[in-house]
């Protein structure tokens, strides 16, 4: 199956840090997000990003989030003072517009 | 925009039995895919099944477009089937995920 990559598998930082998490997307594929899991709840939608700009943004994507897609291959979150509240497990997505959406494993962001 | 719901919420089995976990959705959807949530939070894609039925192994999923709903169907449980099942639908761009099935197989 073809993969996505993330980059920390984990990353403890202290409130009011910031933290970038990065995603390697499957090559040729057009469509990237971002979703966010609080530990024991569901997946909630961060962000998609198409043709090098966002497509659309739920409401807990506010102005400490940012993305962005570097060098062609790369696809950052950054979060750029990090609360408490902001402890999740973060995945990246990866879709060519057909069939499958697939998701990377994830990097854990605990907030201290 | 597109709701997904998800029953049941908790599920206890034992070893050798069969399940069937339901999931709802508000809205026509393009894509609706399967997942099961590993103990280390992992998303393992079981099934993309917009339409139709498909199997792989002891799993087997059904989709009914037009009635809105998705079944996934476990036979012959076992321990490391336990985890969190999340099915998900695509409107146009997004996937939005249900709020998941928690199995517990015990031996």
């Amino acid at each position: 199956e073809p993969e996505v990559t993330q980059t920390p598998s984990h990353q403890v930082t202290q409130m009011g840090q910031e933290v970038i998490l990065r995603c390697v997307p499957i090559s040729n594929h057009l469509y990237f997000y971002w979703y966010r899991q609080i530990l024991g709840q569901k997946v909630e939608f961060l962000v998609s990003f198409y043709n090098n700009e966002i497509s659309e943004k739920s409401e807990i994507f506010d102005d400490q989030f940012s993305v962005e897609r570097p060098d062609g291959s790369n696809f950052t979150l950054k979060i750029r003072s990090t609360k408490l509240e902001d402890s999740a497990m973060y995945f990246c997505a990866s879709f060519s517009g057909f069939n499958t959406i697939y998701f990377g494993e994830g990097s854990w962001l605990t907030v201290v | 925009g597109i709701q997904v719901e998800q029953s049941p919420p908790d599920l206890i089995l034992q070893e050798g039995a069969n399940s069937t976990l339901r999931c709802n959705f508000s809205d026509s959807v393009n894509n609706l895919q399967w997942f099961h949530q590993n103990p280390w939070g992992q998303l393992i894609n079981l099934f993309y099944i917009p339409s139709g039925t498909k199997q792989n192994g002891r799993l087997s999923a059904t989709t009914v477009a037009t009635e809105r709903y998705s079944s996934l169907y476990i036979s012959s449980s076992q321990t490391t089937d336990s985890g969190v099942y999340f099915c998900a639908g695509r409107g146009f761009q997004k996937l939005v995920f249900g709020t998941g099935t928690r199995l517990l197989v015990s031996p």
